[in-house]
């Protein structure tokens, strides 16, 4: 099944403590994004990168980092977890000829930092 | 940059009805596509609809319609014969052609279908 998996589905995590969130798609897609969601606010892209190696910011990138070393993975790494990055998170992904029917999604991470 | 307007936080409706959920958006770009994706509360993000801004013809997919209206820069989904199971969150989005073609959405509807 094509598919992009995200994990984990839930992480409650503690200010400071560096973590990473996983991605992986399994369509041979180029391009992928990482999202946040917060109410009121709607997604907002982080990073994305259009191929391997090839990665550049969102619209709010503080705080996150990413890396694309092999095209199927796209991990997003918080070094340094604060309450304000308590959100939802999609990666998502499409291909450079699908790009005009938009991107498939994982299911979300729902994150919380106390 | 490009923003996406979404007027209406949220509504509802009665099952079996119409409802048209609205979506401004502006861009100086003259070739791009726009979506509405439906977010269920199972939080999955799955596309509804397209459609491209060089195509004049609305799109259409079963129940779901757009009013595509480009010079406007206006583009609502209209859900007819409205089911229980269109209960979710609706966000319109848009996606220039060219650059990181990078997904802008609108801040959501969240729609409710009244049995």
């Amino acid at each position: 099944e094509a598919q992009v998996t995200q994990n984990p589905r839930y992480l409650i995590t503690v200010t400071g403590k560096k973590l990473t969130v996983t991605c992986s798609q399994n369509m041979n897609h180029e391009y992928m994004s990482w999202y946040r969601q917060d109410p009121g606010l709607g997604l907002r892209q982080i990073y994305y990168s259009m191929n391997v190696e090839v990665t550049d910011k969102g619209d709010v990138p503080e705080g996150y980092k990413v890396s694309r070393k092999e095209k199927r993975n796209f991990p997003l790494i918080l070094e340094s977890p604060s309450p304000n990055q308590t959100s939802l998170y999609f990666c998502a992904s499409t291909s450079r000829q699908g790009i005009a029917y938009g991107y498939t999604f994982g299911s979300g991470t729902r994150l919380t930092v106390v | 940059a490009q923003t996406v307007t979404q007027s209406q936080p949220e509504m509802s409706v009665q099952e079996a009805e119409t409802v048209t959920l609205s979506c401004t958006y502006d861009t100086s770009e003259s070739n791009y596509y726009l979506f509405w994706y439906k977010q269920p509360p199972s939080r999955q993000m799955i596309l509804v609809i397209r459609q491209e801004a060089y195509k004049q013809q609305n799109a259409t997919e079963n129940r779901f319609s757009v009013n595509f209206q480009k010079a406007a820069k206006s583009f609502s989904l209209k859900i007819s014969d409205s089911q229980l199971g269109d209960t979710a969150m609706y966000f319109c989005a848009f996606m220039k052609n060219f650059g990181n073609e990078k997904l802008t959405f609108g801040t959501g509807t969240r729609l409710t279908i009244i049995p």
